[in-house]
């Protein structure tokens, strides 16, 4: 089915540690999207592309790291892993124009993270 | 900057109530709206949009109305289902392309129908 993939859906990381949120997509969807989620706070935006090659900082973009090489891929790297960064991670994809008619936005299942 | 301020929660409904929860917005250009909704355990779904203002948005028997002099975009059900038990979260986006179309979000609210 064509969508959002993001593995591992759940992760343990202890302080100090670094992992890579894997996100992909194959609606190729120009526009990709990381977000994280904190109870009663929304979804703040971490950092975007708008294509292959081209990555920018959203509003919490501290501690992460991101990279588009390819239009389908879209990873989110955490180093020095800290407890501020346990949250449930969403990854996005929509296409380059709005759509009338389309939902616009796919988001994945999420990736559940705990820092201890 | 752009912001979406919802209703805070936690609201809890018995079934076949009649659902509101309201959300306005501030934005620097002419926003898209969106509800989205979010089962436990599960990513974000769209529930419905509206692309310009006086627009309804509807689905599985929820509306929203886009009302630009009001700035809101309040959620409504006539009759809620113990199925429809969720976290709702209001949306916007710009639409421009040089918004680069981020979704801005309200915190959600949590919605639990009862029996």
């Amino acid at each position: 089915n064509a969508g959002v993939t993001q593995t591992p859906k759940f992760r343990i990381l202890k302080i100090g540690q670094s992992m890579t949120l894997q996100c992909a997509q194959d609606m190729n969807h120009n526009y990709m999207y990381w977000y994280r989620q904190d109870p009663g706070m929304g979804l703040k935006l971490i950092y975007y592309s708008v294509g292959a090659g081209i990555t920018d900082k959203g509003e919490v973009p501290n501690g992460y790291n991101v990279s588009r090489s390819t239009t389908e891929d879209f990873p989110l790297r955490l180093e020095l892993a800290a407890p501020s960064q346990t949250s449930v991670y969403f990854c996005a994809s929509r296409p380059p124009l709005f759509i009338q008619g389309s939902g616009g936005y796919t988001f994945g299942s999420g990736t559940r993270l705990t820092v201890v | 900057g752009d912001s979406v301020t919802q209703m805070e929660g936690p609201v809890t409904l018995s079934e076949e109530a009649f659902l509101t929860i309201n959300c306005t917005y501030t934005a620097t250009g002419y926003p898209s709206l969106f509800w989205y909704v979010q089962y436990p355990g599960e990513g974000l779904q769209l529930l419905l949009k509206a692309t310009k203002a006086d627009d309804k948005g509807s689905n599985k028997g929820f509306e929203a109305t886009y009302r630009k002099e009001t700035t809101s975009f309040h959620l409504e059900k006539g009759s809620v289902q113990v199925s429809d038990s969720a976290v709702y979260f209001c949306a916007l986006t710009l639409n421009s392309g040089g918004s680069n179309y981020k979704l801005t979000f309200g915190k959600g609210t949590l919605l639990t129908v009862n029996p």
